[in-house]
């Protein structure tokens, strides 16, 4: 089945501790991008990758780190978790980066950071 | 720059009568725009897409939308809602990739 993946779906942790949200894809997407999620402010994109080794900052990417070393994955890094990125986060792929692209969402990861 | 202003962040209807999901957009080029439903607990799901074809877009479940550059809007539209509309509805304009997302809009189907 095509599918972005995310692991974890739900994460509880205290300021500080470094953690890493995984993305994966199976449909040899080209662009993948990370968003995340607040109410009354939908979604924000906050890094993308037009391909593999190619990585970019979205709207707002401070805090965060992402790398891409293969197609399928995408990882989202924060190295000094802070309460204000408590969010649901969501991974998104499409084949090509072009605009007119869908891009396919996976499941989400709800963080909690106390 | 681009941007979208989605109209009522949430909208009540009840079961049969017609959904009007509002979307305007602002954007220096000739946009793609989207619509997503997200269902409780569930990722983000393309209902429609609009990239310079036919001005209107026909989508799944029933929904459509149209483009209208002179108004620059997108609004959502179903004839007849069903209780399994309920959910929360994003509009979204593209950019070489790059989504920009309305604040969204929960739609509540009433019995």
């Amino acid at each position: 089945e095509a599918q972005v993946t995310q692991n974890p779906r739900y994460l509880i942790t205290v300021t500080g501790k470094k953690l890493t949200v995984t993305c994966s894809q199976n449909m040899n997407h080209e662009y993948m991008s990370w968003y995340r999620q607040d109410p009354g402010l939908g979604l924000r994109q906050i890094y993308y990758s037009m391909n593999v080794e190619v990585t970019d900052k979205g709207d707002v990417p401070e805090g965060y780190k992402v790398s891409r070393k293969e197609k399928r994955n995408f990882p989202l890094i924060l190295e000094s978790p802070s309460p204000n990125q408590t969010s649901l986060y969501f991974c998104a792929s499409s084949l090509t980066p072009s605009g007119q692209e869908t891009q396919y969402f996976g499941p989400g990861t709800r963080l909690l950071v106390l | 720059a681009q941007s979208v202003t989605q109209l009522g962040s949430h909208v009540s209807v009840s079961e049969g009568a017609l959904v009007l999901l509002r979307c305007n957009y602002s954007s220096s080029v000739p946009p793609y725009l989207f619509w997503y439903v997200q269902y409780p607990n569930q990722g983000l799901q393309l209902l429609l897409k609009y990239t310079s074809a036919a001005t209107l877009v026909k989508g799944i479940n029933g929904f459509e939308a149209e483009f209208k550059k002179s108004e620059t809007s997108f609004h959502l539209t179903k004839p007849s809602a069903h209780m399994s509309d309920a959910a929360e509805y994003f509009c979204a304009v593209s950019r070489g990739g790059q989504l920009t997302f309305g604040s969204g809009t929960q739609l509540t189907v009433l019995p």
